[in-house]
Order: C-alpha cells, then sequence, then structure tokens
C-alpha cells in the first residue's frame, strides 16, 4: 500500500496572504510527483508534474518544490486570491506503477 | 472528442442491479485509470490499463467490480449487485503515455446511487 499524505487537511487564508501545504510520499522506488487543482463541482486539472529531486515548477502566483529523498513535495500560493479557493491534491507514481492520490488540501481564501 | 467523456452522468440503480459505467478517453491516450471519489475525498484509485492490458486492478474493492478495455481506447466498469455502499463519483482519467510526466486529463465523472 503507498501512503501518500497531505497536511493540512484544509486551511483558511486570507486574500493577499501567501500559504503552503505538504505532501509526503515514498522515498523509493520514485518516479513521479504530480499536482493537481479541483474545484468543487468539477474535475481535477493538473498544475505540476515534476520528476527531479530539486525540481522547482511555477505557475502564476503557485510553485511547488520537491525532495525525493525525503520524501516530501511542497505547494506554494502567494498573495492568495478568493479564486485560488480549491481542493490542492497531490499524486505519487513509483516506478511501472499507478498513480496515487494523497487526500487532498482544501484551501479557503477570505476575501 | 476533445475531452474524456464518461457516461451515464448521473445513475441511480436499485440495490442488486448491476451497473455499467463508460469512459471514452482522449484520442490516441495510452494509458487510461478508473478512480472512486467520497465526497470531499482524494480519489480512490480502482484500476489502470496500458493500451488495452489492465496493469493493476489491486483498488478495485472486491469481485463485484471489473473493468474492461477490449480495443486500448474506450473503457467499461461494471458493478455487478450493487449495494448501497458502491454509491460514489466515479471517474475516469486518461494520459498520452506510460512515462512519469503523461499528467492525468480526468472526465466529468459519473455519480452513481444505489437506493
Amino acid at each position: 500500500i503507498l501512503n501518500v499524505e497531505q497536511s493540512p487537511q484544509s486551511l483558511h487564508v486570507q486574500e493577499g496572504d501567501s500559504t503552503n501545504f505538504t505532501c509526503s510520499f515514498p522515498s523509493s522506488n520514485f518516479y513521479a510527483l504530480h499536482w493537481y487543482r479541483w474545484e468543487t463541482a468539477k474535475s481535477p486539472e493538473a498544475l505540476f508534474v515534476m520528476t527531479l529531486n530539486g525540481d522547482e515548477k511555477k505557475k502564476g502566483r503557485i510553485s511547488a518544490t520537491l525532495n525525493t529523498k525525503e520524501g516530501y513535495s511542497y505547494l506554494y500560493i502567494k498573495g492568495s486570491q478568493p479564486e485560488d479557493s480549491a481542493t490542492y491534491l497531490c499524486a505519487f507514481k513509483a516506478a511501472g506503477n499507478k498513480l496515487t492520490f494523497g487526500g487532498g488540501t482544501r484551501v479557503l481564501v477570505k476575501p | 472528442g476533445a475531452g474524456v467523456s464518461q457516461s451515464p452522468r448521473y445513475k441511480v440503480t436499485k440495490r442488486g442491479q448491476d451497473v455499467a459505467l463508460r469512459c471514452d478517453p482522449i484520442s490516441g491516450h495510452v494509458s487510461l485509470y478508473w478512480y472512486r471519489q467520497a465526497l470531499g475525498q482524494g480519489p480512490e484509485f480502482l484500476t489502470y490499463f496500458n493500451y488495452e492490458a489492465q496493469q493493476d486492478k489491486s483498488g478495485l474493492p472486491n469481485d463485484r467490480f471489473s473493468a474492461e478495455r477490449p480495443e486500448g481506447s474506450i473503457s467499461t466498469l461494471t458493478i455487478q449487485r450493487t449495494e448501497q455502499r458502491d454509491s460514489a463519483m466515479y471517474r475516469c482519467a486518461s494520459s498520452l503515455g506510460t512515462g512519469p510526466v503523461g499528467e492525468l486529463f480526468f472526465g466529468e465523472g459519473s455519480r452513481l446511487t444505489v437506493l
């Protein structure tokens, strides 16, 4: 069983503040780490796919880092806006294996 | 079509009936995944295919659940003798390749309600 954990489960952020949250995954047999954004009543959409230790990816105000040796990834949101409110899902892929999702971090940005 | 298409979008059935959920992936996508998602939870893996080969079915809850992708394109998830605990959103996703960087494209899901 692959254990992919996300913390916190939920967080409230004031508009304009920055925030970050964690995805932890097995440090062995690493192949890729995915981040998805999921808005209620919609389907999850890919944000980043990272494969190399030390990878950093950025899309607008959202960025992610990856540490495969210790098995964690951070997602950062800079200057949060109400439209950033969503559940952020990470997913771990082991070599030759399935993509396993964490439980998600639900972000609510308050105006 | 441009995206992953799932049907039916909503299915209400009585306990004990069989249901079949269909997924039509993006054309040319090699990998196809089935997930089950409870309200407010992350997707729970059920099974996945590369082309027509079922690579992993370890997430199927029991032998009432089965999936096939006979021609490497459209896939069907079948639940026999449905039970109330099978009620959930069933999501299909496809990716272009089998490698690490293949992001998943999700369908809109099939919401199953078992009465």
